[in-house]
């Protein structure tokens, strides 16, 4: 089974403008959940998506963004970018078996704001 | 305020000792996962304990889940280089992952 892919891997942008990062989840997970780890504050959560709708929301501000599709797959926008959104965007797909939830991570997404 | 405190935050050791590494909160988690980042990449999935006082084995590593379900540890043996890494604990609450503050390791040849 393929693992869960992100794309692209890496981006360079610069203050202001907006960015769309992809998520494909392993096929059959209907959980995809989004993460921002830089060294200063760990992984932090931004959100979770499930069968379409946002389950759960971390604390960011509304500049960041997601939707899922149909096919499980995800997307999240961060708009008007700031520095301090340069970071490592993790998503993870996770599924329920035997009422525990396992996540699994993609290999993430490094975003450098000029 | 991070609901699960890792410690230590950052170990340096030679190849061949042990360690062990600590993730601790007052929650209560429905199950624990621990994970290895190496740089640039994602965290991979090492195992999951549900149960209270649970242990797991996997190879060198030594897992265990606090009775309480708001702890665990990890504990590696002979330490080898390539164990070098970032090793997160992740609870989940039933409605939301928590991630710890991590802990780097190197492992010196």
């Amino acid at each position: 089974k393929a693992g869960v892919t992100q794309t692209p891997r890496y981006l360079i942008k610069t203050r202001g403008q907006q960015v769309t990062l992809s998520c494909s989840p392993i096929s059959g997970h209907r959980s995809v959940s989004w993460y921002q780890q830089t060294p200063g504050q760990g992984l932090q959560f931004l959100f979770e998506y499930f069968s379409e709708t946002q389950r759960n929301k971390g604390n960011f501000p509304g500049r960041f963004s997601g939707r899922q599709f149909s096919n499980s797959r995800s997307e999240m926008n961060v708009s008007t970018l700031e520095l301090g959104d340069s970071a490592l965007y993790l998503c993870a797909s996770s599924l329920s078996r035997d009422r525990v939830e396992t996540q699994y991570f993609g290999p993430g997404t490094r975003l450098l704001v000029l | 305020t991070q609901l699960l405190e890792q410690s230590p935050q950052f170990l340096s050791i030679q190849e061949g000792e042990n360690l062990t590494v600590y993730c601790n909160s007052s929650s209560v988690f429905s199950s624990l996962q621990w994970y290895r980042q190496e740089p640039g990449e994602g965290p991979v999935l090492l195992v999951t304990v549900v149960t209270g006082g649970e242990v797991k084995k996997l190879k060198r590593l030594t897992f265990q889940f606090g009775d309480a379900r708001k702890d665990s540890s990890l504990h590696i043996t002979a330490a080898q280089p390539g164990d070098t890494g970032l090793y997160l604990c992740a609870g989940n609450t039933g409605n939301q992952f928590y991630f710890g503050t991590g802990t780097s390791l190197t492992v010196i040849p």
